[in-house]
Parts: C-alpha cells; structure tokens; sequence
C-alpha cells in the first residue's frame, strides 16, 4: 500500500536538544511539506521541498532544518533554537490527478521535557 | 494574497441534524479548493474537492460547491452521524504548489 509514514508517533526530548522527526514515503511524489499542528489551531507551514536537494523555508521555519537528499525522504529537525518545540508535526506530500492536492501521514507528536 | 476563513467551532449537532460549516477564501486567479478531516491524533484526510466554479465536490455525503461570485466552498451533509465528529479543514491551492489552510472546525455529534 502506498503512503505516507512518520515515525515514532510519540517523542519525548528534554530541553536543548536536537530532535529528528522521519518522513517516508512511497507515492512517487515529487514535492513534500512539513506542518506544524498546536491545539485548536490551524497548520502552519514550517518547509517544503519541490524537489530532491530543493527546499523552500515556510511561514514559521526558524529553528527548524530539512534535507532532501532522496525522493522518498524529508526530514525534520527541531533544533535546540525553537523556542516552542511541543506540536503535533505533519507530514504531507502532493499529487496532481487534475487538481494539485495532499496526501498527510499520520503526524507525529513532540513533546519536550 | 491567498488566505482560507472558515467559521469558528466548536460546533455540536444531535445525530441525524443538518450540517454547515461556512468557508470563504481570497485567492488571485483560479484556486483549487479543498475540504480535509482530521480525527483525534490522526493527519489530515481529504474528504472533498473542486477545481473550477460551480464545480460541486462530494463524498460519503458531504458535500461543497465552488462558488466564485462569493468567493465560498461551504461543506453541507443532510443527515450527521456520530463517526463525522472531526475537525474539519477548508483549504486551497493556488499557482505553484503551497497550499493555504483555514484554522479548523471541530464537529461534535451526540446521539
């Protein structure tokens, strides 16, 4: 089956340290996104990739860093420098089937200590 | 620019009620828009969409129309069930490939 897969859905880090957060997925898709989700709020857009060892920063990209050194892969890595690091994180990719729209994984819920 | 205002929640309905949640956007050219729900700790599904005007998007009974001439996408169901409660997202895409997403109405439905 193809999809999208964030791991590990729950994540616990203490204060000051760097955390990455894994983005697989196997639709072929070319661009991928990255959200950040708090409590009774919308999505934020944190970076986005359009293609491979291309990533564009979003609306709230400070203290964050991606890579995309494969098609199937777009990392994220909260640094020690976001001063609010506790979210839920979503990952998206995107497919054009005559309307350009998102497939999300299941996301991945930072909590820091 | 482009930007997706959708009414306020919480919303709650008996089983059975009719269902609308307002979406209006603002948008240059012509956006692709985009209804998406999201249940407790999960991502984001699409549920429905339209690329034109008067395009009518629907799916397991919701169902959305493209209006241009008053910039709305408002998502309707006659007849709600327990299992819809969600939060429930209006979004567009426009040119290039960002997507613009409204801030979520969660939907409580008691039987």
């Amino acid at each position: 089956d193809g999809g999208i897969t964030q791991s590990p859905k729950y994540l616990f880090r203490k204060e000051g340290q760097n955390v990455t957060l894994s983005c697989e997925q196997n639709l072929n898709h070319d661009a991928m996104y990255w959200y950040r989700q708090d409590p009774g709020q919308g999505l934020r857009l944190i970076y986005y990739s359009q293609i491979v060892n291309d990533f564009q920063k979003g609306d709230i990209a400070e203290g964050y860093s991606v890579s995309r050194e494969k098609k199937e892969s777009f990392p994220l890595t909260v640094t020690s420098a976001q001063k609010n690091p506790t979210a839920f994180y979503l990952c998206a990719s995107s497919i054009d089937d005559g309307a350009r729209w998102q497939f999300f994984g299941p996301g991945t819920r930072l909590t820091v200590l | 620019g482009n930007s997706v205002t959708q009414m306020e929640g919480p919303v709650t309905l008996s089983e059975e009620a009719f269902l609308t949640i307002n979406c209006t956007y603002t948008a240059t050219g012509y956006p692709s828009l985009f209804w998406y729900v999201q249940y407790p700790g999960e991502g984001l599904q699409l549920l429905l969409k339209a690329t034109k005007a008067d395009d009518k998007g629907s799916n397991k009974g919701f169902e959305a129309t493209y209006r241009k001439e008053t910039t709305s996408f408002h998502l309707e169901k006659g007849s709600v069930q327990v299992s819809d409660s969600a939060v429930y997202f209006c979004a567009l895409q426009n040119t290039g490939n960002q997507f613009y997403f409204g801030t979520g109405t969660s939907l409580t439905v008691i039987p």
